[in-house]
């Protein structure tokens, strides 16, 4: 079945760029997606990508696509404390109307 | 901007006995989903529904839990003899505007603590 892989823990100094990273092991996703968890709340998309891309750019967010080797990664310039949460990939087969598959999160720490 | 609301925030109760968890989607979302995320582990699909029927669900989905859009606003999620590895975060999702697919958003979910 779709698995999808990320490190548990980044930390990153304010000011500095954090980039978050994913691998999936299912060729035919089609879009996937960053979602953002802070504590107690529930899970705010960031952004997605489809798979014919290879980067997406939305103001301090880039996102990285490398098909052939199943990796994704999500840039995020001038890291701010506002920042820290942990930070869901997801993918899936059909935009928006199919499960989504989830990585395990990445915690990201800002250290002042 | 619109959301999906998920109420309680958080429900308590005693092994064996039944719970609703309620959803209220974004209002001209058409697809709608329920998901799980136990402490410590992955955010897992449970259920997604269509058109008032069931389109997929994954095996945690068993007959001890059931959906329903008992009205044009309200998806639920029943657990009728809950145990104590139903514990967990329930997140309600919801997709898909007239005409148009849409990313699925999701609500801030419901803490489910089985005692």
């Amino acid at each position: 079945g779709e698995d999808v892989e990320q490190s548990l823990f980044l930390s990153v100094r304010e000011g500095d760029s954090s980039v978050i990273n994913c691998t999936y092991t299912d060729s035919s996703s089609t879009y996937l997606y960053w979602y953002k968890q802070e504590p107690g709340a529930g899970l705010q998309l960031l952004t997605y990508i489809f798979s014919n891309m290879d980067m997406k750019q939305d103001q301090r967010l880039t996102v990285l696509l490398n098909k052939k080797d199943k990796h994704l990664s999500l840039r995020i310039a001038d890291t701010q404390t506002g920042d820290s949460a942990i930070y869901f990939c997801a993918e899936t087969a059909n935009f928006g109307n199919e499960k989504l598959t989830f990585g395990t999160g990445t915690r990201l720490t800002i250290i002042p | 901007e619109p959301e999906v609301t998920q109420t309680p925030s958080h429900q308590v109760t005693q092994m064996g006995q039944e719970v609703i968890l309620r959803c209220v989607p974004i209002s001209n979302h058409l697809y709608f989903y329920w998901y799980r995320q136990i402490l410590g582990q992955k955010v897992e699909f449970l259920v997604s529904f269509y058109n008032n029927e069931i389109s997929e669900k994954s095996e945690i989905f068993d007959d001890q839990f059931s959906v329903e859009r008992p009205d044009g606003s309200n998806f639920t999620l029943k657990i009728r003899s809950t145990k104590l590895e139903d514990s967990a975060m329930y997140f309600c999702a919801s997709s898909g505007g007239q005409g148009a697919t849409q990313p699925q958003h999701f609500g801030d979910g419901t803490r489910l603590s089985i005692l």
